[in-house]
């Protein structure tokens, strides 16, 4: 069966680095996303990794290991607004989108 | 520039009764892929479509059935509703190679079986 592992919740503290692990095991792999969804909103775009190594977009950051089946997202400067869930979702040999539960992430001050 | 929207935003319905759910995607996106999100988990996917067809469907069983129109708008119906259809249901929008692409998500509609 297909996969994916996330933290089901973290907790950081304003203004810290904090770094959320997904291992996946999937049928087939084109491609691993990172959403944001704030509680009853929809989940929004982060980042996207199909090739190994580091993608970085402002405080996000994104890693993928395709040998080892993981990734994380790093979030850097935590900022209140930052609680929300994020969710790991890995496209597959159909390309179809296998999601993770969702890490529930609660910023301090 | 429009993102996705969804209708209603809430519903309430009881058990064996039906409803349709409406998306229309992001301008210039041409498939909408639909999924169901349980209060906790990961969204699931319900199916996907592209040129007026249902191109993918994830497991669900056949009370769940959409169509897409020529505008790229899509519904989605669940027939005989179960008290375990409540849920949030997204609908996301993305231009088509085949997958490749970004999906966008609209605010979804929370709907309630009672």
């Amino acid at each position: 069966g297909q996969n994916i592992d996330q933290p089901t919740e973290m907790t950081a503290t304003e203004g810290a680095i904090v770094q959320i692990n997904c291992t996946y095991q999937t049928s087939g792999f084109n491609g691993l996303f990172w959403y944001q969804q704030h509680a009853g909103e929809a989940p929004t775009f982060l980042s996207y990794n199909v090739l190994d190594g580091l993608e970085e977009k402002g405080r996000f950051s994104s890693f993928l290991s395709r040998s080892k089946g993981y990734s994380y997202l790093l979030l850097k400067e935590l900022q209140m607004k930052d609680s929300a869930s994020y969710l790991c979702a890995v496209r597959d040999s159909n390309y179809q989108l296998i999601w993770g539960a969702g890490t529930k992430l609660i910023i301090k001050p | 520039d429009a993102g996705v929207t969804q209708s209603p935003t809430h519903l309430i319905k009881t058990r064996g009764q039906q409803v349709t759910l409406r998306c229309s995607p992001k301008s210039g996106h041409d498939t909408v892929s639909w999924y169901q999100q349980a209060l906790g988990q990961g969204p699931q996917f319900i199916f996907q479509y592209y040129e007026e067809e249902e191109r993918q469907r994830g497991n669900f069983p056949d009370r769940f059935s959409g169509h897409q129109f020529p505008n790229y708008s899509s519904e989605l119906n669940v027939n005989a509703l179960l008290l375990g259809d409540s849920a949030l249901y997204l609908c996301a929008s993305s231009w088509d190679r085949y997958g490749q692409e970004t999906q966008y998500f609209g605010p979804g509609t929370r709907l309630l079986v009672l």
